[in-house]
């Protein structure tokens, strides 16, 4: 079974703090995708980066930056001097290729709040 | 270029009627997925189409539930009857390969009286 698990409901920072949105994933395919996905309060849903699982290397996205870690199972994401507008419920999700005919699982949500 | 499209944006209906939510994927890519999001549930995947032919419909709640794509730049998901409980944001993705990443619509907020 394939499984994506973000342990914190709800993050709360203030302006100019680092915050790091945890996700744990569980899958048997050995080959497999991970994205993190924006939900600003608007309500769309907007891709932020995605990663197969032979490249373990860190990626930095301007303010963000994502931690693949296959040995603990992990892709986690920090938002470095956090502003307002990041705002936002973030959903990380998992696609196994050869399981489940590659759907998109998502985990419960992490809605963050940075107050000014 | 234009991303996924959905309409309505929203839907207030009653229960026991018909409701059709409209999605026109990104021009080229040949995978179209329906989610739904609920507070309760999450956001799960309802069905999804590659080449317009259905492959997965595993996740559609209810024989109320169809869903059909024909042809390549629109897909309708209809419930008929509706009922209170189908109120939720439903979305429409779309990706070029299984693999690649699905692009999602701004959603259809239903709210079913």
């Amino acid at each position: 079974a394939q499984k994506v698990t973000q342990a914190q409901t709800e993050i709360s920072v203030v302006e100019k703090e680092d915050v790091t949105l945890d996700c744990v994933y569980e899958t048997r395919d050995t080959t497999y995708y991970l994205f993190w996905y924006k939900q600003p309060p608007s309500g769309e849903l907007v891709f932020l980066i995605r990663r197969n699982s032979f490249d373990e290397q860190n990626e930095i996205s301007g303010r963000y930056s994502w931690n693949f870690q296959k040995s603990t199972s992990s892709f986690n994401f920090t938002i470095t001097a956090s502003q307002v507008v990041d705002s936002a419920v973030y959903f990380c999700a998992l696609r196994g290729i050869y399981n489940q005919g590659g759907k998109l699982i998502f985990g419960q949500g992490t809605e963050l709040s940075v107050k000014p | 270029d234009a991303g996924v499209i959905q309409s309505p944006r929203h839907e207030v209906t009653e229960m026991g009627q018909e409701v059709t939510l409209r999605c026109k994927p990104i021009s080229g890519h040949d995978y179209l997925f329906w989610y739904r999001q609920t507070m309760m549930r999450g956001l799960e995947l309802l069905i999804y189409f590659n080449n317009n032919v259905p492959i997965d419909d595993s996740g559609m709640p209810e024989d109320r539930f169809s869903a059909k794509m024909p042809n390549a730049s629109f897909s309708t998901l209809k419930i008929q009857p509706s009922e209170p409980r189908d109120s939720a944001v439903y979305f429409c993705a779309s990706s070029l390969l299984q693999r690649e990443t699905q692009y999602f619509g701004p959603g259809t907020r239903l709210l079913v009286l």
